[in-house]
This record gives C-alpha cells, sequence and structure tokens, in this order.
C-alpha cells in the first residue's frame, strides 16, 4: 500500500520568511496530492492540491510542486505570517482507488 | 449548511465500555472514511466506504465496527473501551480518488 514520508516534523520560521515542507510517497500509481492545514483543535482543511499530470501549482502566497519521477512533492509558503502557524499535512491518493494516505505532519510555527 | 457533521464533539467513558460516534454528510458524496488521531497528530486511516460498500478496513481491532445505513451516513461503533482508544476520531467525504475530502469537526474520545 502507500506510505507517505513527510519532513521536517517541526518547523520554525520568522514572520516573512518562506517555508518548505517536502513529502516522498511510495505508489507509482498515485496521481492526486493534496495538503492539508489543521490549526489547533480545528479538522483538516484543503489548502493547495495537484494532480500527477502538472508539475507546478500556485494559489498566492502557497505553491506545489511534484515530481512524479522521483516520487517528491513540496509545500512553499512565501511572506510567512503568525496565521499561517498549524500543522500541515500532505497526502496521496490514486484514481479511482479511493484511499487517501496522509504524511505524518509537519508543525509550523511562524514567530514575530 | 453544514457539510460534514459528527456526534458527539467530545466523549468521556469508562474502559470496558461499548460506543457510537455518527457521522452525517449532505455533499451527495459516494465516499467516506474515518481516521484516528492520536496524540502525535498522525492521520491513521481505519475505513473506507464507497456507496455503503466497505472497501478500506486498515487492520482495525475487531472491536471498532462501522456501519453505513445509506451513502450520507457512517457510523462507528466501539466495544470494550480501551486506554489507547482516545483519540481525535475523523469521519470525511469526498466524491472520488482524485478530489478534496471534507473533515467532519472530529470526536475527542477520552477513556478513562
Amino acid at each position: 500500500g502507500e506510505n507517505v514520508e513527510q519532513h521536517p516534523s517541526t518547523l520554525s520560521v520568522q514572520e516573512g520568511d518562506s517555508a518548505v515542507i517536502k513529502c516522498t510517497y511510495s505508489d507509482s500509481a498515485s496521481n492526486y496530492f493534496p495538503w492539508y492545514k489543521q490549526e489547533l483543535g480545528k479538522r483538516p482543511q484543503l489548502i493547495i492540491d495537484i494532480r500527477s499530470n502538472v508539475g507546478e501549482k500556485k494559489d498566492q502566497r502557497i505553491a506545489v510542486t511534484l515530481n512524479k519521477t522521483a516520487k517528491h512533492f513540496s509545500l512553499h509558503i512565501t511572506e510567512t505570517q503568525p496565521e499561517d502557524s498549524a500543522v500541515y499535512f500532505c497526502a496521496a491518493s490514486s484514481v479511482p482507488a479511493s484511499k487517501l494516505t496522509f504524511g505524518t505532519g509537519t508543525r509550523l510555527q511562524v514567530t514575530l | 449548511d453544514t457539510a460534514v457533521s459528527q456526534t458527539p464533539k467530545y466523549l468521556v467513558t469508562q474502559m470496558g465500555n461499548d460506543k457510537s460516534i455518527k457521522c452525517e454528510q449532505n455533499l451527495g458524496h459516494d465516499t467516506m472514511y474515518w481516521y484516528k488521531q492520536d496524540s502525535k497528530k498522525f492521520l491513521k486511516i481505519m475505513f473506507s466506504y464507497n456507496n455503503k460498500e466497505l472497501i478500506i478496513n486498515e487492520t482495525v481491532p475487531n472491536r471498532f465496527s462501522p456501519k453505513s445505513p445509506d451513502k450520507a451516513h457512517l457510523n462507528l461503533h466501539i466495544n470494550s473501551l480501551e486506554l489507547g482508544d482516545s483519540a481525535v476520531y475523523f469521519c470525511a467525504s469526498r466524491t472520488g480518488g482524485g478530489t478534496e475530502a471534507f473533515f467532519g469537526q472530529g470526536t475527542r474520545l477520552t477513556v478513562v
């Protein structure tokens, strides 16, 4: 089955700096890669996703890159703000199979 | 207009008891999940249902029994609760393998 590894487990950056979180997956059939943000005491919520036919996707300060050959994908957050502080999860899924496997999470702390 | 709702939000119970958690989605999704989030924040898939049919059972103890009376509902019954069952349980739903999963607000289960 799919195995998703995520690094780092914790990340502390100063406000305005960039943050990068990296994930690797094992199942070459995976072709959908979402990223979720979970604030303290809240539910995980989708912030961006990418499909295997795309190498990069950007939404304002957030971007995701995918390298299918290396089975790597990464989340990039620029100009970080205190409200970006949360736990971020990467995930992998294949179509049409419905299993959605999550990485182990990265706790991002943005300090003033 | 809650999309995925779980009840109860908090559940405190003694070891050995039996308890149920209910989940309902009004999004018309075909696939529903139960995830367990432990104290380290790992999001581990437990079960997945597609149109009321169990399709994923991730080596979860037999004490956990999911039931889907229709495709909008997925309940989780837990028998003989153990201390290690303490966690936050999330229900989620989505249309298919390449789409966003929507999470419920979570049920914090504490076994004492």
